[in-house]
């Protein structure tokens, strides 16, 4: 099994222009996260999905940041307008049994903003 | 708010040396703690919970909840542990917060 597959996995841009990754989860795995994570430093979690439903996304810059997973399956995070601030490993993962289980890491897109 | 703080970004032990690496939680109510391990050009992955008890690779971790300590150990370090260590908590809620990261290298 592939596992937590992510696209693009590195992708530069200039400052002000849109971006977006996506991600697709193990297969029946219905919790799925974004995580921001800044160089020498953790995962911070973006936002978390149940199924189709945002259950968490306190953390989620919402003046440039969008996610949407409207299946309930994969997922895309947007950013638009890029700052160069956003230069960052983006993650996503997948669980199986939501907060309770564990959580498997995609390879993660690398975002630099020039 | 929940904190996960990771003292050490660096950790160097010979092969054979016993290792730890230090975590140190802050949260009012009951957490999960989790240890995330990441090898060289491979993904994030679970190492242990300490729900679980379990030894994962030599390594055990016990929840001091009167420190607010979650230290992971080995008795003997192998080349092959060198990686970047996180330590994660679960609030009650299940928001993760995960720490800086500690790099351990284990020289032969």
């Amino acid at each position: 099994e592939a596992g937590v597959v992510q696209s693009p996995r590195y992708k530069i841009i200039e400052k002000k222009q849109p971006v977006a990754f996506w991600c697709n989860p193990i297969s029946g795995h219905n919790t799925l996260y974004w995580y921001l994570q800044n160089l020498g430093q953790g995962p911070e979690l973006l936002i978390r999905y149940e199924n189709e439903e945002a259950v968490d996304d306190s953390q989620l810059p919402k003046d440039r940041f969008s996610a949407e997973r409207l299946k309930g399956v994969d997922s895309t995070l947007k950013i638009q307008p890029a700052e160069l601030g956003d230069s960052a490993v983006y993650l996503c993962a997948s669980s199986f049994a939501g907060d309770r289980d564990e959580q498997f890491f995609g390879p993660g897109t690398r975002l630099t903003v020039l | 708010a929940q904190r996960v703080t990771q003292p050490e970004k660096l950790l160097s032990v010979f092969k054979g040396a016993p290792v730890e690496l230090k975590c140190n939680y802050s949260y009012s109510g009951s957490p999960e703690l989790f240890w995330y391990v990441q090898y060289s050009r491979q993904r994030l992955q679970l190492l242990l919970r300490h729900i679980s008890r379990e030894s994962i690779k030599g390594f055990t971790a016990d929840l001091n909840k009167g420190e607010t300590s979650f230290h992971l150990k080995k008795p003997f370090a192998q080349e092959e542990d060198s990686a970047m260590y996180y330590c994660a908590l679960r609030t009650n809620a299940g928001k993760s917060t995960f720490g800086d990261g500690t790099t351990l290298t284990v020289k032969p």
